[in-house]
C-alpha cells in the first residue's frame, strides 16, 4: 500500500528566503506524482506534475525534482513571497491505469513579511 | 470555465439525517472524484467515476455512503443515516488528462 509523507508538517521562513519540502513515498511503482497548493478554506490547485521518466519541472519560481529509485520528491520555492504562505500536498499515482492519487498530509509554509 | 462547482458550501446537520452533496465538473472532463479531508486522516479518494462508470470505490467508508453520475455534468454524494465521525470537508475534483481540478469544498459538520 502506497504511503506518502511530508515532512516537516509545518515550517516559517521570513521574506526572501528559498526553500524547500520533502515529499517521501513508499512504493516506486508511480505513474507520476503531482504538487498541489491549499489555501485556507480552498480546494487544491495543482502546481507542478512530473512524470515517472522525468527528473524534475520548472514553474516559475517553483521547482519540483523527482527521484523515483529513493522515493523522494523536493519542491524548492525560490526568494518566498508572503503571497506563498499555503499548505502543500504532494500526491502520487501508481502505475497501471488507475487515477487514484495518493496524497500527503502536507507542510503548512507560513512566509513572514 | 466556472471551474468544478459544488453545493452546498456548508452543511449542519444532526446525527442520523440525510445528506447529500453535489458536484458539477469541469464541461468536457471524462473523469470525476468525490474526496474528503480530515485534520486526522488528510486527504482520502472515497471513490471516482470514469465516462460516468464508478472506476474505484475502495475508499467509501461503508454503506451508509453512495455516490452516483446520472451523467457527464453532475454528481452526488450521498450519507444515509449521518453519524458525528463524518464531519469533514468533501471534495469534488475532475479531470481530461492528468491534472486533477478541485472544487471549492462542502465543509459537513454531523452534530
Amino acid at each position: 500500500k502506497q504511503e506518502v509523507t511530508q515532512i516537516p508538517a509545518a515550517l516559517s521562513v521570513p521574506e526572501g528566503e528559498n526553500l524547500v519540502l520533502n515529499c517521501s513515498f513508499t512504493d516506486s511503482a508511480i505513474y507520476n506524482l503531482q504538487w498541489f497548493r491549499q489555501d485556507p478554506g480552498k480546494g487544491l490547485t495543482s502546481l507542478l506534475l512530473i512524470q515517472s521518466s522525468q527528473r524534475e519541472q520548472t514553474s516559475g519560481r517553483l521547482n519540483a525534482s523527482l527521484d523515483k529509485s529513493s522515493g523522494r520528491s523536493t519542491l524548492y520555492i525560490a526568494a518566498s513571497q508572503p503571497g506563498d504562505s499555503a499548505t502543500y500536498l504532494c500526491a502520487v499515482r501508481r502505475k497501471g491505469g488507475s487515477e487514484k492519487l495518493v496524497f500527503g498530509k502536507g507542510t503548512k509554509l507560513t512566509v513572514n513579511p | 470555465d466556472a471551474g468544478v462547482i459544488q453545493s452546498p458550501r456548508h452543511e449542519v446537520t444532526e446525527m442520523g439525517q440525510e445528506v447529500t452533496l453535489r458536484c458539477k465538473p469541469i464541461s468536457g472532463h471524462n473523469s470525476l472524484f468525490w474526496y474528503r479531508q480530515t485534520m486526522m486522516r488528510g486527504l482520502e479518494l472515497l471513490i471516482y467515476f470514469n465516462n460516468n462508470v464508478p472506476i474505484d470505490d475502495s475508499g467509501m467508508p461503508e454503506d451508509r455512503f453512495s455516490a452516483k453520475m446520472p451523467n457527464a455534468s453532475f454528481s452526488t454524494l450521498k450519507i444515509q443515516p449521518s453519524e458525528p465521525r463524518d464531519s469533514a470537508v468533501y471534495f469534488c475534483a475532475s479531470s481530461s488528462k492528468e491534472t486533477q481540478y478541485f472544487g471549492p469544498g462542502t465543509r459537513l459538520l454531523v452534530l
